[in-house]
């Protein structure tokens, strides 16, 4: 079966720090897609980020950067010099290529950045 | 990205009466699309995927009869939520299959039943 689990439902952080957001998944399959979403307060869930389970390199886009761990089973998200606008819920998610894209949503971190 | 377009995002409607939402893709075909559901602070609970051309399929607990899906063309997936009560009231999302494996999601739509 497909879980994907993140332990912090919630994460308060002062303006300019760093926040990291964990996310842990099970699967069995070998080859699997991991996201990451945002979803405002506005309720639109955004794409942030695509890993193929066959990548295992760290990628940087601006203030974001993920951490996937195969070793681990872990796809961490970390936010560096946070900022009010990143306030949101973020769900990391598993998409199961054997079965036509279907996804697996971890229960979401609501991240609170205070000014 | 990709843009998936959801109408309308708001709606308040009297109890059992029926409610259609619609799903379009706007800049790509979309042979295959989802349907959500999202309770206030918690996940995003698939209800079922939608097939352009065949019958939708729905995940265990979710009524078919009372959630109509029809995917009649390669951009655009409705759902009908038939003689809706108050339990029905939720925020529904739909997304689309693009390339890449990644999905796309629309605004959603919030139903509110009195």
């Amino acid at each position: 079966a497909q879980k994907v689990t993140q332990a912090q439902t919630e994460i308060s952080v002062v303006e300019k720090e760093d926040v990291t957001l964990d996310c842990v998944y099970e699967t069995r399959d070998t080859t699997y897609y991991l996201f990451w979403y945002k979803q405002p307060p506005s309720g639109e869930l955004v794409f942030l980020i695509r890993r193929n389970s066959f990548d295992e390199q760290n990628e940087i886009s601006g203030r974001y950067s993920w951490n996937f761990q195969k070793s681990t089973s872990s796809f961490n998200f970390t936010i560096t010099a946070s900022q009010v606008v990143d306030s949101a819920v973020y769900f990391c998610a598993l998409s199961r290529i054997s079965t036509g894209n279907q996804f697996y949503f971890g229960t979401g971190t609501s991240l609170t950045v205070i000014p | 990205g990709a843009v998936v377009s959801q109408h309308p995002s708001w709606v308040i409607c009297k109890s059992g009466t029926s409610v259609k939402i619609e799903c379009r893709s706007l800049d790509f075909q979309a042979t295959t699309m989802f349907w959500y559901r999202q309770f206030p602070k918690q996940s995003l609970m698939l209800m079922a995927t939608s097939n352009e051309g065949s019958k939708a399929t729905y995940e265990q607990g979710v009524e078919k009869d009372k959630f109509l899906i029809n995917h009649a063309s390669l951009t655009l997936s409705t759902l009908t939520v038939t003689s809706a009560h108050p339990e029905d009231s939720s925020f529904y999302i739909c997304s689309a299959s693009g390339s890449k494996n990644i999905q796309y999601f629309g605004a959603g739509t919030r139903l509110s039943v009195l």
